[in-house]
């Protein structure tokens, strides 16, 4: 079964560096979603792209994050300059248009900032 | 906006018994959808149920059910035959139909850790 590739899985890095993350969704796919989740909390849409376009990134926090999906395929997700707080998972997701076509999950890159 | 509340932070159940995940959530949407999610420890999300708030009928997929009621806002999950390997963290999410930019994005609960006793 096809399945979202994200990449690195394990991310540490200092603060004020900078770190970025790569998803490759499931082939087909239109809607990429990067959400981010809090140790025990519930994930957080980050970005929403359909096709290459953004369609939602009012969470995004846009001075110090930014992603792309130049083709319209795969998407990375940079953050700069990372502060402790980011210390979170980034998960990716894809799914076909429309609203009852189901997410699909990445893995996940867990992230620490120390 | 839409709000997801799971108010389980923590639930158990034995082997072979039966548990219900509970959830409610917010909106002044008419049509919608609900869904369930696991995920296991250090293993990524995966679906396991969802509902079409139009449908009356509760959805169904082998030992997992919903109790859908739509007038009280509620969506449970109820786990039956619980086995070792339903040990994860459950999210219920809310997901709209249709209208502005952001109709296809999933709005999360806070989950629900699932301890499962052999």
């Amino acid at each position: 079964e096809a399945e979202v590739a994200q990449s690195p899985r394990y991310k540490i890095t200092e603060k004020s560096q900078a770190v970025a993350f790569w998803c490759d969704p499931i082939s087909g796919h239109a809607t990429l979603y990067w959400y981010r989740q809090i140790l025990g909390q519930g994930p957080e849409l980050l970005v929403q792209f359909q096709d290459e376009s953004v369609v939602d990134d009012s969470q995004l926090p846009k001075d110090r994050f930014s992603a792309e999906r130049l083709k319209g395929v795969d998407s990375t997700l940079k953050i700069q300059p990372a502060e402790l707080g980011d210390s979170a998972m980034y998960l990716c997701a894809s799914s076909l248009q429309g609203a009852n076509s189901p997410l699909h999950f990445g893995n996940g890159t867990r992230l620490t900032v120390t | 906006a839409q709000t997801v509340t799971q108010s389980q932070p923590e639930m158990s159940v034995q082997e072979a018994e039966t548990v219900t995940l509970s959830c409610t959530y917010d909106t002044s949407e008419s049509d919608y959808y609900l869904f369930w999610y696991k995920q296991p420890p250090s293993r990524q999300m995966i679906l396991v149920i969802r509902q079409e708030a139009y449908k009356q009928q509760n959805a169904t997929e082998n030992r997992f059910s919903v109790n859908f009621q739509k007038a009280a806002k509620s969506f449970s999950l109820k786990i039956s035959d619980s086995q070792l390997g339903d040990a994860a963290m459950y999210f219920c999410a809310y997901r709209r139909v249709s209208g502005g930019t952001s109709y296809g994005k999933l709005t999360f609960g806070q989950g629900t850790i699932l301890t499962v006793h052999p």
